[in-house]
């Protein structure tokens, strides 16, 4: 299986500023035929169940933000939030969907500080 | 508009079994997998398994073998999953999700979760 890491746990950010969160695969997700790494990011709020932001490690879904950007190839990962919102306090999961069984990392809890 | 909409909150004692229901509208329900991922209280996201709605074909997760069945109703547009043989730490808000693709992949539109709990 494909252990995924996430850091920090959680990180307290002021309004406006930026946040970093990063994820470690422990095998690469980059398919070589074409070129894309099998990396997704979910954001959950209390309550609720996930949403996703970001799919291909890069690829915004419609109607995300784009203050919400991914990047990263093989196995190292990064979620930047570039001016945080009250909005956008939650937990973040990274996921691969390379090979089965999808594995989650353990998530970044994201507050004001 | 595509929904997931979950059946409702069940209460199992241990050695029971539980269906959850995913009713799925405002798409082509056999156009897409369909994953189940849970949530054990205050943890983090565990991907279960994942079923075609084309082919009724399946992927589990190895801890949950021999436990658990995935299953697509196409006349209703509904996925099932049941899980067998209930212990105390399979409590836990199980939520549906539709993959963007025919395999296991990303999740866009998930279902609202379903809270089983497991106690005697």
């Amino acid at each position: 299986d494909i252990v995924m890491t996430q850091s920090p746990d959680s990180l307290a950010v002021s309004l406006g500023e930026r946040a970093t969160i990063n994820c470690k695969s422990s095998q690469s997700v980059l398919y070589s035929s074409n070129n894309k790494n099998y990396l997704t990011w979910y954001q959950q709020k209390p309550g609720q169940p996930p949403k996703l932001l970001i799919y291909w490690a890069s690829a915004r879904e419609s109607g995300v933000p784009d203050r919400f950007s991914g990047s990263g190839s093989g196995t190292d990962f990064t979620l930047t939030i570039s001016s945080l919102q009250a909005e956008d306090v939650a937990v973040y999961y990274c996921q691969q969907y390379y090979s089965t069984p999808l594995t989650f990392g353990g998530g970044t809890k994201v507050e004001i500080k | 508009q595509v929904q997931l909409v979950q059946s409702g909150a069940e209460v199992k004692k241990p050695g029971a079994s539980v269906k959850v229901s995913c009713k799925a509208s405002g798409y082509t329900f056999t156009s897409y997998g369909i994953s189940w991922v849970r949530q054990a209280p205050g943890q983090g996201l565990e991907w279960m398994g994942w079923i075609s709605a084309y082919n009724g074909n399946t992927n589990y997760a190895q801890k949950l073998q021999g436990r658990v069945t995935m299953t697509t109703d196409t006349s209703t547009s509904t996925a099932y999953m049941e899980l067998r043989s209930l212990r105390s730490d399979d409590t836990a808000v199980y939520y549906c999700a539709r993959d963007m693709r025919l395999v296991p992949a990303t999740s866009n539109f998930w279902g609202q979760g379903t809270l089983v709990t497991v106690s005697s």
